[in-house]
């Protein structure tokens, strides 16, 4: 079945390096591409997509582009700010109902 | 407009009780999906619905159920608690089923002691 392998963590960075987390998936068909963060004590939110290859999904800083040749997702940040420290999920979803998602990795920024 | 809430926040209960979760998704949107987060398993698909009907569920016990009003609202139950239910339960709203994205709400953490 489909299934998301994403970076092992946990991640700490000092603020403003840069900031690259794994994400590779195995999938039939054409599935849309996600990350989403997860701060203390919260669901989650969508932080990019991307639903088909070469899109490139961007928000607050955050890139990550569908590459099918390779099967990867990889999330990437410029300069990283304490306020990013959070766990990023890596998804993938054919369908609304049924997502997959990789294991989570926990980033920590210090200042 | 408002996200998706979820009720309660929190929520302790004994072996062998049973428990009812709330959500009510974003306005307008129609499908609603229920998911458990554990520290071992992850982020885990329940099941999904739309316009009332179940329309595709993962690979949990008949313990676990769920259903939808006319409103979409959900509503999830767990009976006969074990203490690997303790988990956070996390609903997610689409606008139509079909469509990828998903809004989630913030969960209900679960004790079962």
């Amino acid at each position: 079945g489909d299934s998301v392998t994403q970076m092992e963590g946990p991640v700490t960075l000092s603020e403003e390096a840069f900031l690259t987390i794994n994400c590779t998936y195995t999938a039939t068909g054409y599935p849309s591409l996600f990350w989403y963060v997860q701060y203390p004590g919260e669901g989650l939110q969508l932080l990019l997509k991307a639903t088909k290859a070469d899109d490139k999904g961007s928000n607050k800083g955050f890139e990550a582009t569908y590459r099918k040749e390779t099967t990867s997702f990889h999330l990437e940040k410029g300069s990283v700010q304490v306020s990013d420290s959070a766990v990023y999920f890596c998804a993938l979803s054919q369908t609304s109902g049924d997502m997959r998602f990789g294991a989570g990795t926990r980033l920590t920024v210090k200042p | 407009k408002a996200g998706v809430t979820q009720t309660p926040r929190y929520l302790i209960k004994t072996r062998g009780q049973q428990v009812t979760l709330s959500c009510s998704p974003i306005s307008g949107h129609r499908s609603v999906s229920w998911y458990q987060q554990t520290p071992g398993q992850g982020l885990q698909f329940l099941f999904e619905y739309f316009s009332e009907t179940q329309r595709n569920k993962g690979n949990f016990p008949g313990r676990f159920s769920g259903r939808q009003f006319s409103n979409s609202r959900s509503e999830m139950n767990v009976s006969t608690l074990e203490l690997g239910d303790s988990a956070l339960y996390l609903c997610a709203s689409s606008f139509l089923q079909g469509d990828t994205e998903a809004f989630f709400g913030q969960g209900t953490r679960l004790t079962v002691v």
